[in-house]
């Protein structure tokens, strides 16, 4: 059983382009939730989403950023016109029911840098 | 305003000690926590849930002080692989937001 995989692992990108950030969570698992993790910081809710549903979307910069967890296929993490501040390390998880039951699992990130 | 504080550290520690460090959390609503193992540059990895007074397994024990609102994590006879940073986590329902993460504590155990 595959844990949950995220591409690229590495992402580079210049000031204005588009970032995308892929997620395919556990088999099984029907709640993804994004997170962020800037350098010498904790971890940051971002959304979590169950298929074809934004659940909670609280932690999300209010531009830029969107996220989808389309009925087939990944969950997509969106930024727009990146800036320098969006440089991070982005992690997805997963879990089979909503979070404070089952742990989340986590995916190996992506370390978006921006230049 | 939800925090969850921790020493960030390092604790540098000699081969086969014991060491222990706190969390506090300020959201007295707080229902369950969690500590996260996060090795350098890779994801986080639940090490143990505590969601009463406490949790142990093998040589990690997890300790919950209402009272006080901390948690503690004592690690016994530690191993060089236990370097590490280790993520203190406070969850306080409502879904996912309710996930508060400390921005952890740097662990490196010195042969």
């Amino acid at each position: 059983n595959a844990g949950v995989m995220q591409n690229p692992r590495h992402l580079v990108r210049r000031r204005g382009q588009e970032a995308r950030l892929r997620c395919s969570p556990m088999k099984g698992h029907s709640h993804v939730y994004w997170y962020r993790q800037l350098p010498e910081e904790g971890l940051k809710f971002m959304v979590y989403l169950q298929k074809e549903n934004i659940i909670d979307e609280s932690g999300m910069p209010k531009e830029r950023f969107s996220a989808e967890f389309p009925k087939e296929g990944p969950s997509i993490l969106r930024i727009q016109q990146v800036v320098r501040g969006d440089s991070a390390a982005y992690f997805c998880a997963s879990s089979p029911v909503p979070v404070g039951e089952p742990e989340q699992y986590f995916g190996p990130g992506t370390r978006l840098t921006v230049t | 305003r939800k925090e969850v504080e921790q020493d960030p550290g390092p604790f540098n520690v000699p081969e086969g000690a014991t060491v222990a460090f706190n969390c506090t959390y300020s959201n007295s609503a707080s229902q369950s926590f969690f500590w996260y193992r996060q090795d350098c540059r890779k994801e986080p990895k639940l090490l143990m849930s505590v969601y009463s007074s406490g949790n142990e397994d093998g040589r990690f024990t997890a300790q919950l002080n209402r009272a006080s609102q901390y948690i503690s994590l004592l690690i016994r006879d530690s191993k060089l692989s236990d370097s590490a940073t280790y993520l203190c986590v406070a969850y306080s329902g409502g879904g996912a937001d309710g996930l508060t993460f400390g921005k952890g504590t740097h662990l490196i155990i010195q042969p």
